[in-house]
């Protein structure tokens, strides 16, 4: 069965601390693994997608990496609008389009 | 800016009504939309699957009878929720797939309470 574990479930971060969301999944046959931003009140806003493992991207304070088993979503000097969850998913190769999300990790970033 | 719109953002229903909510692709065609449900604290479920030009496909354990999917053309998806009930409240979430990877944009959400 296709499963998306994503860890710490809550994280408090002082503004410009470093740290990372983990990513564990489980699916037969990937064919991309996501990750979300989401807000209180609203949808997901998309960040990135990784394809194969080794593959990294990055954007502003945020890096995604990929393993054949697991994705870390790194946050370099984090500010407090980062504060937000992040939501991890993949896709399956004989299921294109449908997304299994993991449950989360509530960042909060003080100042 | 937004690719997939929703509407209404909120609606208050009273029990055993039936609330239809909206998803739009903004500038682009899509044959295939998601719907998900999302409760308070926790992650998004994906309810079903809405084909342009066929009937939907739902997740196991979602009353097709109930939540009522009609992909009524390229840039448009409805659901229906009938009958509403109290436990139907919930945060309702439709996306999109775009691009050549086909990657999901999700779009703002409608958030329901049923009374």
């Amino acid at each position: 069965e296709d499963q998306v574990t994503q860890s710490p479930e809550a994280l408090r971060l002082q503004e410009g601390e470093s740290s990372s969301l983990n990513c564990s999944y489980t699916v037969s046959g990937l064919r991309g693994l996501f990750w979300y931003r989401q807000d209180p009140g609203k949808g997901p806003e998309f960040l990135f997608t990784l394809y194969s493992a080794g593959e990294e991207k990055e954007k502003e304070r945020l890096k995604a990496t990929l393993t054949k088993k697991e994705s870390f979503l790194h946050i370099t000097a984090p500010k407090p609008e980062d504060s937000a969850t992040y939501l991890c998913a993949v896709q399956a190769t004989r299921n294109t389009g449908k997304l299994i999300f993991g449950q989360g990790t509530t960042l909060q970033v003080k100042p | 800016g937004a690719v997939v719109s929703q509407h209404p953002s909120r609606v208050i229903c009273k029990s055993g009504t039936s609330v239809k909510i909206e998803c739009r692709s903004l500038d682009f065609q899509a044959t295939t939309m998601f719907w998900y449900r999302q409760f308070p604290k926790q992650s998004l479920m994906l309810m079903a699957t809405s084909n342009e030009g066929s009937k939907a496909t739902y997740e196991q354990g979602v009353e097709k009878d109930k939540f009522l999917i009609n992909h009524a053309s390229l840039t448009l998806s409805t659901l229906t929720v009938t009958s509403a009930h109290p436990e139907d409240s919930s945060f309702y979430i439709c996306s999109a797939p775009r691009g050549v990877d086909l990657e999901q944009y999700f779009g703002p959400g409608t958030r329901l309470t049923v009374t």
